[in-house]
């Protein structure tokens, strides 16, 4: 039984489109993230969610937007995908916000690949 | 602001050989030290932790210790094996959110 789960796994699209990847965690957390890891696995955080609100929003660009109907899931919407959107993109939960003790439970990872 | 330092890869071993990975991190406050693993092809998963000064995280024959004094947090093995291959990451906990190092390839050769 997946603890965290995305969709889709590989995501090969063309400039200008606009995606969307979905995350459901049903390990009862209050906190999801998204992760963008580059080529060079170099992983940033881009959003955390907590119950539902808004926490850290890292300097993203306004083409991405996440979106939490409730706890258990949050989805992240591409608008006019660029080339340097390429990379693969991780959903992570947590119990709680706090990062001090918090183990984070990440998902399989969704390649995406922008032509 | 807080960040993380590991050494650059890959690091690339013999099976049964020792292993270190260096990390260390620059922080307000008291942070608490990660390492996590991610396997080729998959999502990253905790390897260890150790939440305040002096403690040793360890688990599957891995260890690391968080020292104060010298702001490290890095990461050993006596033996490792083929099946140890993969990018570890060191990271930081502070009040809400990890921040990750650059992560360090480990490939292992039998």
């Amino acid at each position: 039984d997946t603890a965290v789960s995305q969709t889709p796994k590989y995501l090969v699209t063309q400039m200008g489109n606009d995606k969307s990847i979905k995350c459901e965690q049903n390990l009862g957390h209050d906190t999801m993230y998204w992760y963008k890891q580059d080529s060079k696995k170099f992983l940033k955080i881009m959003f955390s969610y907590n119950n539902k609100e808004l926490i850290i929003n890292e300097t993203v660009p306004n083409r991405f937007s996440p979106k939490s109907p409730d706890k258990a899931h949050l989805n992240l919407h591409i608008n006019s995908l660029e080339l340097g959107d390429s990379a693969v993109y991780f959903c992570a939960s947590s119990l709680m916000l706090t990062g001090l003790k918090n183990i984070q439970y990440f998902g399989a990872g969704t390649r995406l690949s922008v032509l | 602001g807080d960040s993380v330092t590991q050494m650059e890869g890959p690091v690339t071993l013999s099976e049964e050989a020792c292993l270190t990975i260096n990390c260390t991190y620059t922080a307000t406050g008291y942070p608490s030290l990660f390492w996590y693993v991610q396997y080729p092809g998959e999502g990253l998963q905790l390897l260890l932790k150790a939440t305040k000064a002096d403690d040793k995280g360890s688990n599957k024959g891995f260890e690391a210790t968080y020292r104060k004094e010298t702001t490290s947090f890095h990461l050993e093995k006596g033996s490792v094996q083929v099946s140890d291959s993969a990018v570890y990451f060191c990271a930081l906990g502070n009040t809400d959110k990890l921040i990750f190092g650059t992560g360090t390839r480990l490939q292992v050769f039998p």
